[in-house]
């Protein structure tokens, strides 16, 4: 089965751009990867997502390796309310979910 | 505000008890999924109904079941409750059956079985 392992914690200095990673060694060829991120006493949340190439959307980017066995999500200018766990998942278009352990990002004024 | 409501916030009840948690999606999303999430386990997805059929079953225990009603709610109907299902419960909603649809996600039901 498919894993995603995720850094247990990050910091950053505010307005400073962060780089969260991910590996999923085991994907499969059909597995999109998912970051959600789940701010305190809150529901998860969408961030972005990709199969093979890199995507930008306007709260983040998301930079695939070729290999697909790791991919980063980058957020440009970090916030303090950016502070939250990034959740780095892996959906299937067979309707499988792998959810990371998830990175708790803290976020330093 | 994700436009998903769940009632109610909080939950406590006892080891045996059923309870039933209730999501409404977003307007005009059709899909509902349900996750766990617990301290030891992580966020864990149980199932996933489209339009009033189940379309994707996750680690749901046989003791929890759900189903989507025709006015699109959803309900995650937990039995026979033991400490350990103590949990936060997320529903999400989207608006077509792909899984990997983006998706929005409630505030969440916390249960305490004491």
């Amino acid at each position: 089965d498919a894993k995603t392992t995720q850094p247990n914690s990050m910091e950053s200095n505010e307005e400073e751009p962060v780089h969260l990673p991910c590996n999923h060694s085991t994907i499969s060829g059909t597995d999109y990867i998912h970051w959600y991120r789940q701010l305190p006493s809150q529901g998860p949340e969408y961030v972005i997502h990709g199969l093979t190439s890199n995507v930008n959307n306007r709260m983040a980017s998301l930079a695939i390796a070729e290999d697909r066995k790791s991919s980063t999500l980058i957020l440009h200018r970090a916030t303090l309310r950016d502070a939250a766990v990034y959740y780095c998942i892996l959906k299937t278009s067979y309707d499988k979910v792998i959810f990371g352990p998830g990175t708790s990002l803290s976020v330093i004024p | 505000d994700s436009g998903v409501t769940q009632t109610p916030k909080h939950l406590i009840t006892a080891t045996g008890q059923r309870v039933t948690l209730r999501c409404s999606p977003r307007s005009g999303d059709l899909s509902v999924y349900w996750y766990q999430q617990s301290l030891d386990q992580g966020l864990q997805f149980l199932i996933q109904y489209y339009n009033g059929e189940e379309r994707a079953k996750g680690n749901i225990l046989e003791r929890f079941s759900a189903q989507q009603f025709p006015d699109l709610h959803s309900e995650l109907n937990l039995s026979s409750l033991e400490l350990g299902d103590s949990a936060l419960y997320f529903c999400a909603s989207s608006p077509q059956r792909e899984f990997t649809d983006t998706q929005y996600f409630g505030p969440g039901t916390r249960l305490t079985v004491l």
